[in-house]
């Protein structure tokens, strides 16, 4: 079992759309990241997350830390928004900040 | 003020040759992470550097890839002998010691 899941695997919305995509965890962590990766492109971090809530422009991400799970949500989507959404944590016990990776939610977003 | 920069951004070399991915972090960022996304894959962490030291090498593989962070110059993945396994995109981030990541675009590596 890996130590983050994501779903769901694929998503495909509607324009205007609110989306959620789901990321759980089975172990402590100190901060959870929320990336995107557009196709044959890089990979840009959206969130960084410890507790609460964080928002920026259309994209809110969540955290619970009792229950291990965090949420993305994407309001009012649009087809620019289709990516792959990837869900990442540092884990408490590691040195550094190195990550561990869900393995992303493809999102499709129709016109 | 650069983002992570990453290059070659495509490379193909032939099985046996070696393959040298370069990444220079952003400005001020003294952490630099590589990581690897092979084909239909996730992302996997590789190695950790700090100027001048590996802090965690422990998602490297035993043999063939070995990985530095220089005093002076970007940091290097170096892959040797390389094999159509090692076909993949090498994501190189950087991070102050807040930890927060800014990645490159990654490297694509082809092994023909």
């Amino acid at each position: 079992k890996n130590e983050v899941e994501q779903s769901p695997q694929n998503l495909t919305a509607q324009e205007g759309e609110f989306i959620t995509i789901n990321c759980s965890y089975s172990v402590g962590i100190s901060a959870l990241h929320w990336l995107q990766q557009h196709p044959g492109g890089g990979i840009v971090s959206l969130f960084m997350l410890s507790s609460g809530k964080k928002k920026h422009g259309r994209l809110i991400a969540t955290i619970n830390i009792q229950e291990k799970h965090s949420s993305l949500h994407i309001t009012a989507s649009h087809p620019r928004d289709s990516a792959v959404y990837i869900c990442a944590v540092r884990l408490a016990e590691t040195s550094g900040s190195r990550l561990t990776f869900g393995e992303g939610t493809q999102l499709t977003v129709n016109p | 003020n650069a983002g992570v920069m990453q290059n070659p951004r495509h490379l193909v070399r032939r099985r046996g040759q070696e393959a040298r991915l370069r990444c220079s972090p952003m400005k001020g960022h003294s952490h630099v992470y590589w990581y690897r996304q092979l084909p239909e894959e996730g992302l996997k962490f590789m190695v950790y550097l700090q100027k001048e030291n590996i802090i965690d090498e422990s998602g490297m593989p035993k043999e063939r890839f070995s990985a530095e962070f220089p005093k002076e110059g970007p940091s290097i993945l170096r892959i040797q002998q390389v094999v159509r396994g090692d076909s993949a995109a090498y994501f190189c981030a950087s991070s102050p010691p807040s930890a927060f990541h800014t990645f490159g675009s990654g490297t694509r590596l082809t092994v023909v």
